[in-house]
This record gives C-alpha cells, structure tokens and sequence, in this order.
C-alpha cells in the first residue's frame, strides 16, 4: 500500500518568514495530492490540493510543488502569520480507486512566532 | 462550499456504554464516507470506509463488531463504539467527498469520546 513520509515534525518561523512542507510517497500510481491545516480540537480543513498532471498550483500565500518522478510534493506558505500556526498534513491517494481512500502524512506542527 | 457536520462534538460516558457518532455532509450526496481515529499529537488513522447501502469495508486491525457502521442513506453515516472501554477515548473523525465531480475529502469536526 502506499506510505507517505513527512517532514520536518516541527517547524517554528517568524511572522512574514516562509515555511516549506515536505512529503515523500510510495505509490508511482497516486494521483492527487491534498493538504489539510488542523486547529486544535477541530477537524482537518483543506487548504490546496494538487493532481499528478500538473507541476504546481498557488493559492495566494499558499503554493503545492509536485514531482512526480522523484514522487515527493511540498507545501510552501509565503508571509507567514500567526495564524497560520496549526498542524499541517500532506496526503495521497489514488482519485478513481479505493474511493479516493487517503494516506496521510505524520504532520507538521508549524508555529509562527509574532 | 462543501460541509461535513458531525455530531455530538464531545461525549463523556462509562464504561460499557456504546456510543453513536453521526456524520452528515450537508450539501452534497456522499456515496462514500471515511472514519478516522485520531490519537493525540498523530496523524489520522483510517478505520474503515462506509459505503452508502452496502457493509463498510474495515482496515486491518480494527474490529468490526466493536465500532459498527451504518450507511443508511446519501447524507448521513453513524459509527457506533460497542460496549466502550477507556482504550477506546480518541477523537474520531469523518469524511465525505462529492463523488460526482471526483471532489476532495472534506472532514467534520470530530468527537472527543472520554470513557471513564
């Protein structure tokens, strides 16, 4: 089955710093790519999605890289603000099998220092 | 956009009490649900996918006569934590996704269960 790595575990920055997110994945046949932002006691919201044939997507501060050789994607946040502050967890799956079943990443717990 | 509404958000109980969990996407129809456990500082845990009119198909490892799981219609799935234990307190989590445009998973809120 298919098993994402990553990393950091841990990533503390200073407000308007940028913060990079890093996963790895197993399966050369994962097609989709999402990140979800985690509050305290809340359920994960997504916040940037990508799909295998695209190499890059932005969302305002928020941008996803995709390679789909070396099969790692990363999560980039430009201007970081304190609010941004959460655990974040990349995930991959398969769209159009398994139901679009998800494996997640071990999260990131970004803090943002004002 | 896209909403999962999952309830109760919180649930304290005894021991041996079994507990109900609804997830509904509030919407869209959601041929598909997933439920996760979630324990504190990790990542989430798929236990099993609810398929609406048919059995939900449990990952390795997780007992399916301990949490049971009902898809009764295009809205709404319920986990129930049989007969509960202390190892059983997490946060559980659902998911939905709009399968008709191959959309993304889109989770609920979670239930703190705490068994005394």
């Amino acid at each position: 089955g298919e098993n994402v790595e990553q990393h950091p575990s841990t990533l503390s920055v200073q407000e308007g710093d940028s913060a990079v997110i890093k996963c790895t994945y197993s399966d050369s046949a994962s097609n989709y790519f999402p990140w979800y932002k985690q509050e305290l006691g809340k359920g994960p919201q997504l916040i940037i999605d990508i799909r295998s044939n695209v190499g890059e997507k932005k969302d305002q501060r928020i941008a996803v890289t995709l390679n789909k050789t070396a099969k790692h994607f990363s999560l980039h946040i430009t201007e970081t603000q304190p609010e941004d502050s959460a655990v974040y967890f990349c995930a991959a799956s398969r769209v159009r099998t398994s139901y679009g079943k998800l494996t997640f990443g071990q999260g990131t717990i970004l803090t943002v220092h004002p | 956009g896209a909403v999962v509404s999952q309830h109760p958000s919180w649930v304290i109980c005894k021991s041996g009490t079994s507990v109900k969990i609804e997830c509904r996407s509030l919407d869209f129809q959601a041929t598909t649900m997933f439920w996760y456990r979630q324990f504190p500082k990790q990542s989430l845990m798929l236990m099993a996918t609810s398929n609406e009119g048919s059995k939900a198909t449990y990952e390795q490892g997780v007992e399916k006569d301990k949490f049971l799981i009902n898809h009764a219609s295009l809205t709404l799935s319920t986990l129930t934590v049989t007969s509960a234990h202390p190892e059983d307190s997490s946060f559980y989590i659902c998911s939905a996704r709009d399968e008709r445009v191959s959309g993304p998973q889109h989770f609920g809120d979670g239930t703190r269960l705490s068994i005394l």
